[in-house]
C-alpha cells in the first residue's frame, strides 16, 4: 500500500517570497491533516480536512498561509509572502477517520523541509 | 485546551538494556487516545503504539509497552531490549475521541542508543 506523499522534500526561499506544497494521501482516506513542525518542537495541527471541506483551521495564520484540498484527495499547502519564522518541516498526515475501518491511526508523509532566508 | 508534556528532552540507553520516556498530559476529557510517534532522522513519523482511555489494560506491541495511569494523566513508553534502530525522537500524542481528530504532540524526547 502506497503511503502518504509529499513534494518537494526540500525548500529554500527569501522571505517574503511565496512558496507551495503538495500532498497525496493514503487512497481512500478521508481525512487530512497538515502539520508545522518548529525544530525542537512537536507538530502543531495548522489544518485538518474531511474530504474537500475544511473541519479545523484554527492555528492556521490565515494573513499568509492557505491550503485546499480540491476532490478531497490531494491538497496544496501555500504561503504567501513567507516570514523567517516560517521556517519548520511541514507535514501532511490522513486518516480514515475515527471508528472507521478499524482503530484510529495518523500515517504521516516525509515532511517538506522548508528555510527561508 | 489538551497539552501534552514530556519533561525528558533526551535519554540514552545501551543496546539490549531497557529505557522508560515519560509523558503527562492535561485534559477534561474522559474519551481519548494516547500515542506514542517515532520519528527518525529521515523524518517519517511513525505509530509506535496506541491506548484507549476506556482500556485498563496497558498495549503492548513487542518490545514496546505502555504504563497508562488515567488518574495520574500519565503515560510513559517502555522501550525492551533496545536496538540501535530504536534511535529517534520519540513524541507522545493525544486525541480527543469523537472530536475532530487532531493529534496534539508534546516536544519529544530524543533517545540515543550506544552500542
Amino acid at each position: 500500500e502506497a503511503g502518504v506523499a509529499q513534494s518537494p522534500r526540500y525548500k529554500i526561499i527569501e522571505k517574503r517570497q511565496s512558496v507551495a506544497f503538495w500532498c497525496n494521501p493514503i487512497s481512500g482516506h478521508a481525512t487530512l491533516y497538515w502539520y508545522q513542525q518548529i525544530l525542537g518542537q512537536g507538530p502543531k495541527l495548522l489544518i485538518q480536512f474531511q474530504n474537500n471541506g475544511v473541519v479545523d483551521d484554527s492555528q492556521l495564520p490565515k494573513d499568509r498561509f492557505s491550503a485546499e484540498r480540491l476532490k478531497g484527495v490531494d491538497s496544496t499547502l501555500k504561503i504567501q509572502p513567507a516570514k523567517l519564522e516560517d521556517s519548520a518541516v511541514y507535514l501532511c498526515a490522513s486518516s480514515f477517520g475515527q471508528g472507521l475501518a478499524g482503530e484510529f491511526e495518523q500515517f504521516f508523509g516525509p515532511g517538506t523541509r522548508l528555510t527561508v532566508l | 485546551a489538551q497539552t501534552v508534556t514530556q519533561s525528558q528532552p533526551e535519554m540514552s540507553v545501551q543496546e539490549a538494556e531497557t529505557v522508560t520516556l515519560s509523558c503527562t498530559y492535561d485534559t477534561s476529557e474522559s474519551d481519548y487516545y494516547l500515542f506514542w510517534y517515532k520519528q527518525p532522522p529521515s523524518r517519517q513519523m511513525i505509530l509506535v503504539i496506541r491506548q484507549e482511555a476506556y482500556k485498563q489494560q496497558n498495549a503492548t506491541e513487542n518490545r514496546f509497552s505502555v504504563n497508562f495511569q488515567k488518574a495520574a494523566k500519565s503515560f510513559s513508553l517502555k522501550i525492551s531490549d533496545s536496538q540501535l534502530g530504536d534511535a529517534a525522537m520519540y513524541f507522545c500524542a493525544y486525541c480527543d475521541q469523537g472530536g475532530s481528530e487532531k493529534l496534539v504532540f508534546g516536544k519529544g524526547t530524543k533517545l540515543t542508543v550506544n552500542p
